[in-house]
């Protein structure tokens, strides 16, 4: 099925530890996105890649760093977990055409730092 | 910058009542709108989603939306609840980025409203 495809699904660290969460898209969007998802806070965006090639801090970007890699993917990288980023992360693409524009969102990724 | 304001964090309904949650936005110009819904542990389903055209817009489950410029409005609308429709419901707004070959810079979220449906 076409989507937006996040791993893992969920990842417990330990603080200090480091982990890439990957997203991949199979529906050719230019546009793709990381968000964070905490209790009573709704989501908040961290980073986005407007188009391929490009990529720029959202709300919450400290702490993270994205990649992308290709048009299909883009990774968000913790380099030293903290426990404040315990949350609930999602991926989305999406399209901007006249008559055909959305965001299409990944399972999410439960992250518990310890 | 464009931010979403929803003012109910918790609306209780009866089964079978008719459902209003508010939403209120900022942006300077015209935005595209959407509603999600999100079950425990699950993900985000679209609802519906403005841009322009009737301002009165149809979603999935039943689910209206009326877009008001003169109040920054989109209210989320159902006349009649049944029981699986208990979950969480977010407002966002976004744009399009029409310099960066028509990408976007992200959805503003609001922080949801919980709604909880009385048997």
């Amino acid at each position: 099925n076409a989507g937006v495809t996040q791993t893992p699904k969920f990842q417990v660290l330990k603080t200090g530890q480091s982990m890439t969460l990957q997203c991949a898209q199979d529906m050719n969007h230019n546009s793709m996105y990381w968000y964070r998802q905490d209790p009573g806070m709704g989501l908040r965006l961290i980073y986005y890649s407007a188009s391929e090639g490009t990529t720029d801090k959202g709300e919450v970007p400290n702490g993270y760093n994205v990649s992308r890699l290709n048009k299909r993917e883009f990774s968000l990288r913790l380099e030293s977990a903290a426990p404040s980023q315990t949350s609930v992360y999602f991926c989305a693409s999406s399209e901007w055409q006249p008559h055909n524009y959305g965001y299409t969102f990944g399972s999410g990724t439960r992250l518990t730092v310890v | 910058a464009q931010s979403v304001t929803q003012p109910d964090i918790h609306i209780t309904v009866s089964e079978g009542a008719s459902l209003e949650l508010r939403c209120n936005y900022s942006y300077g110009a015209t935005p595209y709108l959407f509603w999600y819904v999100q079950s425990p542990g699950q993900g985000l389903q679209l609802l519906l989603k403005y841009f322009s055209g009737d301002t009165l817009v149809q979603g999935i489950k039943g689910f209206e939306a009326e877009f008001k410029r003169s109040q920054s409005s989109f209210n989320l609308r159902k006349p009649s609840v049944h029981w699986s429709d208990a979950a969480e419901y977010f407002c966002a707004v976004g744009a399009v980025l029409m310099y960066s070959g028509g990408g976007a810079d992200g959805l503003t979220f609001g922080k949801g409203t919980h709604l909880i449906i009385q048997p």
